[in-house]
């Protein structure tokens, strides 16, 4: 069955300390796997699509990158505008369908 | 250009009550997909919709159903409504087309069962 696994679930950082939050998957054959950004009550805001082993992604002060088991989305001197939830999905191969499966998210709180 | 569109934004409706909810997807995009989200589940994936036709559903019960128009805008019924049917409605749309296949997602319809 496919699956995602995000951890840490919560993750709380002061203003200008870097980390890494982890997304682990297991699919049949992966299409793509997304990372989306979710602020309280809106919908997710997608940031990066990644499609084959060793590719990397960066925008602004994140940087996506892909490995046949897992994502990283590393977080460069974060700012308190960078609090959200983090959102993994992945995309199977097997039939023509956008389905997203979903992890459960990470809760990043950044402290000024 | 405008993003996917959700109505409406908020909703109350009391058990055995039926409800839609509506999907403009972004302007050329044909594929529209349905989640529901509540802090014990996530995101789970409802149905997905293409030129007209539904081409995935997910595990929900046959209460869930939807349906998408020529202009692909689409719609989800909910019928009788259960108190466990409160969240967060998803629509997300895609272009479709060779390799693209990113997910864009409008602000959701908060749907709160009494």
């Amino acid at each position: 069955e496919d699956q995602v696994t995000q951890s840490p679930e919560a993750l709380r950082l002061q203003e200008g300390e870097s980390s890494s939050l982890n997304c682990s998957y297991t699919v049949s054959g992966l299409r793509g796997l997304f990372w989306y950004r979710q602020d309280p009550g809106k919908g997710p805001e997608f940031l990066f699509t990644l499609y084959s082993a060793g590719e990397e992604k960066e925008k602004e002060r994140l940087k996506a990158t892909l490995t046949k088991k897992e994502s990283f989305l590393h977080i460069t001197a974060p700012k308190p505008e960078d609090s959200a939830t983090y959102l993994c999905a992945v995309q199977a191969y097997g039939g023509a369908t956008n389905k997203l499966i979903f992890g459960t998210g990470t809760l990043l709180a950044v402290q000024p | 250009k405008a993003g996917v569109t959700q109505t409406p934004r908020y909703l109350i409706k009391t058990r055995g009550q039926q409800v839609t909810l509506s999907c403009s997807p972004i302007s050329g995009h044909r594929s529209v997909s349905w989640y529901q989200q509540t802090p014990g589940q996530g995101l789970q994936f409802l149905f997905e919709y293409f030129s007209e036709t539904q081409r995935n559903k997910g595990n929900f019960p046959g209460r869930f159903s939807g349906r998408q128009f020529s202009n692909s805008r689409s719609e989800m019924n909910v019928s009788t409504l259960e108190l466990g049917d409160s969240a967060l409605y998803l629509c997300a749309s895609s272009l479709d087309a060779g390799m693209s296949t990113e997910a864009f997602f409008g602000q959701g319809t908060r749907l709160t069962v009494v």
